[in-house]
């Protein structure tokens, strides 16, 4: 069935250094994929998305990309803020459906 | 716009007791979901709504969960009796319709003694 892989965490950072959250999926098709963050206390907020191969899917600073090739959609942040610390879980719609299916997550701790 | 309410925030209960959680939807909102989230895990969808009627409830335990979603606005999801493994965080989630972004709640952590 289809699924999603990330990076394990936690992943510990200084205020403006450069994120990495990498992501690959399993699945048939052309699903759409997702970023969706969840901070301290709250419920999952989707942070961006893409629908089709070569899209980029952009929000606050982050971006990822859909590569079909390498059936990735690494999430991306060129300088990090204390605020960013929170739980990035990668995500996907098979085509022609709604179930969203989940990576484990990835805790970033983004320090002063 | 309002968000997607969910209540109670926390629960705290001993094994084989029962345990209800209330969710009410972004207001429009035909689709509604249900979801577990076991520590260190992503969400895991139990059940989906399509306004009062289950969509899906593949991986929903039937033997001690139900959910319903009567006049199909606010819904309820219940397990009775809960078991130490039911210890998650249940998320309930809203869309205009089944294909439509999902808007998710703060979610309820059930801690079961």
């Amino acid at each position: 069935g289809d699924s999603v892989t990330q990076m394990e965490g936690p992943v510990t950072l200084s205020e403006e250094a450069f994120l990495t959250i990498n992501c690959t999926y399993t699945a048939t098709g052309y699903p759409s994929l997702f970023w969706y963050v969840q901070y301290p206390g709250e419920g999952l907020q989707l942070l961006l998305k893409a629908t089709k191969a070569d899209d980029k899917g952009s929000n606050k600073g982050f971006e990822a990309t859909y590569r079909k090739e390498t059936t990735s959609f690494h999430l991306e942040k060129g300088s990090v803020q204390v605020s960013d610390s929170a739980v990035y879980f990668c995500a996907l719609t098979p085509l022609d459906d709604y179930k969203l299916s989940f990576g484990a997550g990835t805790t970033v701790t983004v320090r002063a | 716009e309002a968000g997607v309410a969910q209540s109670p925030r926390y629960k705290i209960i001993e094994k084989r007791q029962s345990v209800a959680f209330w969710c009410n939807p972004i207001s429009g909102h035909a689709t509604l979901y249900w979801y577990q989230q076991i520590l260190g895990q992503g969400p895991k969808l139990l059940i989906q709504f399509q306004n009062n009627g289950v969509v899906d409830d593949s991986q929903l335990p039937k033997d001690r969960f139900s959910a319903e979603r009567l006049k199909g606005v606010d819904s309820t999801l219940k397990i009775q009796p809960a078991k130490l493994e039911d210890s998650a965080v249940y998320l309930c989630a809203s869309s205009q319709t089944g294909n439509q972004p999902q808007h998710f709640g703060d979610g309820t952590r059930l801690s079961i003694l």
